[in-house]
């Protein structure tokens, strides 16, 4: 199967580093998908891990441990517009990508 | 380039009755795939397609019917609408397979009484 596991919320104050972790257990794993979802909004990518390690793209960057079955995103330098849902997502067998139940955001000033 | 398009934006629709949730994309995409998104539930995946003329179920695909006849369009079909499938319905397209990333349409929210 593939299990999903990250947290239902989080706060975090604006400038801050905030980390959101997910876990998953999974067979015939491909790779690992962040996304972030705005309110009333449709998903956006935000990054691809295949490989362990961390990848950064600006103030955004995401690790995997695929040993670990574990990844994290990290988002640096907190803005206002960063309160939004983050979806974890796995792609496995079968060409199936399958989501987590997303982890939503609230950045205080 | 359009993206993903999808229509209607809304429906509200009476148990019983049928409707097909249209789907299209410009950016000749191999791979698309159908999502609902519930409260808690997270996106789940109902069906999805890895090319014209070939598609597949997803993990709730009771209750819906898919076809791909062109690479462009993935039409979504309710065949008899259920109180279940109140729900906000996503459309995606990837260049291919699903390790690459999908571009989502706005969604369609549906609700059934």
């Amino acid at each position: 199967g593939q299990n999903i596991d990250q947290p239902t919320e989080m706060t975090a104050t604006e400038g801050a580093i905030v980390q959101i972790n997910c876990t998953y257990q999974t067979s015939g794993f491909n790779g690992l998908f962040w996304y972030q979802q705005h309110a009333g909004e449709a998903p956006t990518f935000l990054s691809y891990n295949v490989l362990d390690g961390l990848e950064e793209k600006g103030r955004f960057s995401s690790f995997l441990s695929r040993s670990k079955g574990y990844s994290y995103l990290l988002l640096k330098e907190l803005q206002m517009k960063d309160s939004a849902s983050y979806l974890c997502a796995s792609a496995g067998g079968y060409q199936k990508v399958t989501f987590g139940t997303g982890t939503k955001l609230q950045v205080i000033p | 380039n359009a993206g993903v398009t999808q229509t209607p934006k809304f429906q509200v629709l009476k148990t019983g009755q049928s409707m097909t949730l249209q789907c299209a994309q410009d950016m000749n995409h191999e791979y698309m795939s159908w999502y609902r998104q519930d409260p808690g539930m997270g996106l789940r995946l109902i069906h999805y397609s890895v090319g014209a003329g070939i598609t597949d179920q997803g993990e709730v695909p009771n209750g819906y019917n898919v076809s791909r006849s062109t690479t462009e369009d993935f039409p979504l079909r309710l065949l008899s609408a259920a109180p279940s499938q109140t729900s906000v319905y996503f459309c995606a397209s990837s260049y291919r397979e699903s390790s690459y990333e999908q571009y989502f349409g706005p969604g369609t929210r549906l609700t059934v009484t």
